[in-house]
């Protein structure tokens, strides 16, 4: 078990940039989901994913922003066109696709705008 | 919508007791809890399922009321290790997957 993985760490960019990020998650884990953390907060949800198939969508994300799992294995989570309000911390975590799992969490990535 | 955690801060003496409360305007199928510390991921605690159920990790445990829709999160003796920022993680459903985080309470433990 080596845990849930995302690269990059930092990412810092300029306002209108794309930027993607990858997460891997535990092995054996089905379920793979996407927070956002700003500083202060809990985490936010974004999306989720069982194997690949994308069951849920926060209906706070806009459209600049779009997740893959396309051989429900890792993860990408692109952001198109970025703004200053993007700027966060983005956690991927990982569970077992059985009712009453914990959701395992990565390190993330931190997103700096310019 | 999210839960509201109480208190936001609290400051210990190693040794003290704490409680932590959750509390939602929405019936819970389950509470998540978490700890995070400055710079790292959130690591799991425990699950609190429907059925008042009162869990234990070490000299932490939590309890879960589900007709008041709040979960408290019980620390005890707590050390120096325990300090850090406490989450409860919502799940409106079963199965959903989906948590919803409270805005987190913030722990510290002073020798």
């Amino acid at each position: 078990d080596t845990g849930v993985s995302q690269d990059p760490r930092h990412k810092i960019t300029k306002r209108g940039q794309n930027v993607t990020f990858r997460c891997d998650p535990i092995s054996e884990h089905n379920r793979l989901y996407w927070y956002r953390q700003t500083l202060g907060q809990g985490p936010e949800f974004l999306t989720y994913f069982q194997n690949e198939a994308q069951l849920e969508k926060s209906r706070l994300l806009s459209d600049r922003f779009s997740a893959e799992r396309p051989k429900g294995s890792f993860s990408t989570l692109e952001i198109q066109r970025t703004e200053q309000g993007d700027s966060a911390m983005y956690l991927c975590a990982s569970s077992l696709g059985r009712i009453n799992q914990p959701q395992h969490f990565g390190d993330g990535t931190r997103l700096s705008i310019l | 919508q999210q839960p509201v955690q109480s208190p936001q801060a609290v400051i210990l003496r190693e040794g003290e007791d704490a409680v932590i409360n959750c509390s939602s305007s929405k019936a819970l199928y389950s509470v998540h809890w978490y700890r995070q510390k400055h710079g790292e991921a959130p690591v799991f605690l425990m699950i609190l399922l429907k059925g008042g159920e009162q869990k234990g990790h070490d000299k932490i445990s939590a309890s879960f009321n589900e007709k008041k829709q709040q979960s408290s999160l019980y620390l005890t003796a707590s050390q120096l290790s325990y300090s850090g920022t406490y989450f409860c993680g919502t799940e409106p459903s079963s199965n959903t997957g989906k948590l919803i985080f409270g805005q987190g309470t913030t722990l510290q433990v002073k020798p």
